[in-house]
């Protein structure tokens, strides 16, 4: 079974500072990595992804991999109470575009 | 990017009854992909539909059960059949987009009575 773990949370971070979400997955295989934002009562939409060891930087938002440790993350900087949603990590299949999902972490940002 | 509109956006059944749902794209697009999200947990592929060719069907769902069509490469159609309450969830069509990235229609909020 190729599995996603996520710390489900809720993590709590106080406005302006720094959230770190964090991510492991189990398939040596998969090359795509993605992280989605879904707010209550909507859908999972796209805010990162990355294919490469390495930072990734867009914004206040940097992903991070790690494929020898099978780690991915995602760091919100200056964090607002509009970023309070649940983040979701997705990671290809090795046979292509199927996604696998970890069960998210619910972020909230505090004023 | 693409346009992906979901109909209907939610519905409240009786069990043994169907319901389908509808996903419609506003540009052509070789794959769509059915997920289902059941209450606090993550997203887990159905299926995926091509034109023209069968779904295939992810571990764990049959097509008696969640039968699928692809008349067109803007339109797919997933029903759930003979519904109990456990397939109350929250039912996304999706579509790739550039690289391997998937974007995600707004929902079919489903329950089962």
């Amino acid at each position: 079974q190729k599995e996603v773990e996520q710390n489900s949370g809720p993590l709590s971070v106080p406005e302006g500072a720094i959230a770190s979400l964090n991510c492991t997955y189990s398939d040596r295989g998969s090359q795509s990595f993605f992280w989605y934002r879904q707010y209550s009562g909507k859908s999972p939409e796209l805010i990162m992804f990355i294919y490469s060891n390495g930072d990734k930087e867009d914004g206040r938002f940097t992903a991070q991999l790690n494929k020898a440790s099978q780690y991915v993350s995602l760091l919100i900087r200056d964090s607002q109470p509009s970023d309070s949603a649940t983040y979701l990590c997705a990671v290809n299949r090795d046979s292509g575009y199927a996604l696998n999902f970890g069960k998210g972490t619910s972020l909230l940002v505090t004023p | 990017s693409a346009v992906i509109s979901q109909k209907p956006s939610r519905d409240i059944c009786q069990r043994g009854t169907s319901l389908t749902i509808q996903c419609q794209v506003d540009s052509q697009v070789t794959m769509m992909f059915w997920y289902r999200q059941q209450p606090g947990q993550s997203l887990t592929l159905i299926a995926t539909a091509n034109q023209g060719s069968e779904a295939t069907y992810e571990s764990g769902f049959v097509i008696d059960k969640f039968p699928i069509s692809r008349p067109n490469l803007t339109f797919s159609t997933l029903t759930v059949s003979n519904m109990s309450p456990e397939d109350s969830s929250i039912y996304l069509c999706s579509i790739p987009g550039r690289g391997d990235t998937q974007y995600f229609g707004p929902g079919t909020r489903l329950t089962v009575l």
